[in-house]
């Protein structure tokens, strides 16, 4: 039983490129969230997806950033025109269910570099 | 505005020590997550736990809802168990999860 998988696991973007992260929840799991965690800062909610609905985008910032989770295939978190600020690691979670008392498993992340 | 603070940000221990990081949080916060973060950056999820205790092997998590702390206990701790402790909190029938500034972990053999 696969986990959460995210990739690429790490990626390397010049200034003004696009970033594309995917995230494929557990088998099971139709309820996908995404999280950023800067360097030497905790991580903080981006956005909650369910499939073909975006749920709650209040942590996610309002320009350059978006993100979708299709009937077929992964979650992508897109970043369009990446400034050096974007530099950090974006981690994915997904749950059966919602709710607060859910346990949410986490993928690996990617590590998002801008040059 | 939910809020997590954890203690202490930075914890070094003997092999075979009796480990506790501890977990304050605010009003509106009614379940409690930890998470491991290993050096290699992956989150792994712990325990969720809104009352009580709960143990998984050499880990420990008890909440005290009265006073708004938890605390994660590690027996007998080992090198491998050095990582970053992250504790969140979720409100009621919310998913959104409030996370403390993490606690790491170094175990010395």
């Amino acid at each position: 039983n696969a986990g959460v998988m995210q990739n690429p696991r790490h990626l390397v973007r010049r200034r003004g490129q696009e970033a594309r992260l995917r995230c494929s929840p557990m088998k099971g799991h139709s309820h996908v969230y995404w999280y950023r965690q800067l360097p030497e800062e905790g991580l903080k909610f981006m956005v909650y997806l369910q499939k073909e609905n975006i749920i709650d985008e209040s942590g996610m910032p309002k320009e350059r950033f978006s993100a979708e989770f299709p009937k077929e295939g992964p979650s992508i978190l897109r970043i369009q025109q990446v400034v050096r600020g974007d530099s950090a690691a974006y981690f994915c979670a997904s749950s059966p269910r919602t709710g607060g008392k859910e346990t949410q498993y986490f993928g690996p992340g990617t590590r998002l570099l801008v040059l | 505005k939910n809020e997590v603070e954890q203690s202490p940000q930075n914890l070094t221990a003997q092999e075979g020590e009796f480990i506790t990081i501890n977990c304050s949080y605010s009003v509106g916060i009614s379940a409690l997550h930890w998470l491991q973060q290993h050096p290699g950056g992956g989150i792994v999820s712990l325990f969720m736990l809104s009352s009580g205790k709960k143990k998984h092997g050499r880990l420990i998590a008890t909440i005290n809802i009265q006073e708004k702390h938890s605390s994660l206990h590690i027996t007998a701790s080992h090198p491998r168990d050095s990582a970053v402790y992250i504790c969140a909190g979720s409100g009621a029938g919310s998913y959104q999860l409030t996370f403390g500034k993490g606690t790491k972990l170094s175990v010395i053999p």
